[in-house]
């Protein structure tokens, strides 16, 4: 079946520096898509979202870009922090859709 | 309190037993979802519940597996005769779903499921 994004790569990046998150979707009838953010032990938490009718949008330190042409999403944080570090899921829905679809998930790992 | 909860946070079962997990969502939210996460992987989607009726159980793996909701509110998720590969963490979602789209999904924090 039609799938979203990678099976948990792992980014390191230094704090301070920027991270960009990679995510792959395959499903054209996609028109919703969001950034979870989950911590060890913990339930997946909303991040930022996006709208297939916009191809970016910005939050607090984060960026979502959205490229329906290839469909491709990202997700950019700016001046990482050790407290980004945390397995982050892109996801997808669909109007009238019944779910969110999640990909793998990437893992970010930040260096002090 | 105001979040999705979800009990018990850990259950370690014998292979064979049955288990209920519980899931209690942000009042109003009419729309509740399970997903299921084994260790390291993605969120696998398993039922979702629209008020008490689930117009989508495509997720669910068998016929072991059954959830239902009461009231609008509370859901349990029942795993009958479990197997060492139901082991994994449960997680129970809300929203309150406006419009076409599920929207922004509440998390709770999940239920550890080990089956010996």
């Amino acid at each position: 079946g039609e799938s979203v994004g990678l099976h948990l790569p792992t980014l390191s990046v230094q704090e301070g520096d920027n991270s960009i998150i990679n995510c792959a979707y395959s499903n054209s009838a996609s028109d919703y898509f969001i950034w979870y953010k989950q911590e060890s032990g913990k339930g997946p938490q909303f991040i930022i979202d996006i709208r297939s009718n916009m191809d970016k949008r910005q939050g607090q330190r984060v960026t979502v870009l959205l490229n329906k042409t290839v469909k491709h999403l990202s997700l950019q944080i700016a001046a990482t922090q050790p407290g980004d570090s945390a397995v982050y899921f892109c996801a997808e829905d669909f109007w009238a859709g019944n779910m969110l679809t999640f990909g793998g998930g990437t893992r970010l790992m930040v260096k002090p | 309190g105001a979040g999705v909860s979800q009990s018990p946070s850990n259950k370690v079962t014998e292979k064979g037993k049955d288990v209920e997990l519980r899931c209690d969502p942000i009042s109003g939210h009419t729309a509740l979802y399970w997903y299921r996460q084994s260790l390291g992987q993605g969120l696998e989607f398993l039922i979702y519940f629209q008020g008490n009726s689930a117009p989508d159980k495509s997720g669910l793996p068998s016929d072991r597996f059954s959830a239902e909701r009461t009231g609008g509110s509370v859901s349990t998720l029942t795993i009958q005769r479990t197997q060492q590969e139901d082991s994994a963490v449960y997680l129970c979602a809300s929203s309150l779903r406006r419009g076409g789209f599920a929207g922004e999904l509440f998390f709770g924090e999940g239920s550890r499921l080990t089956v010996l």
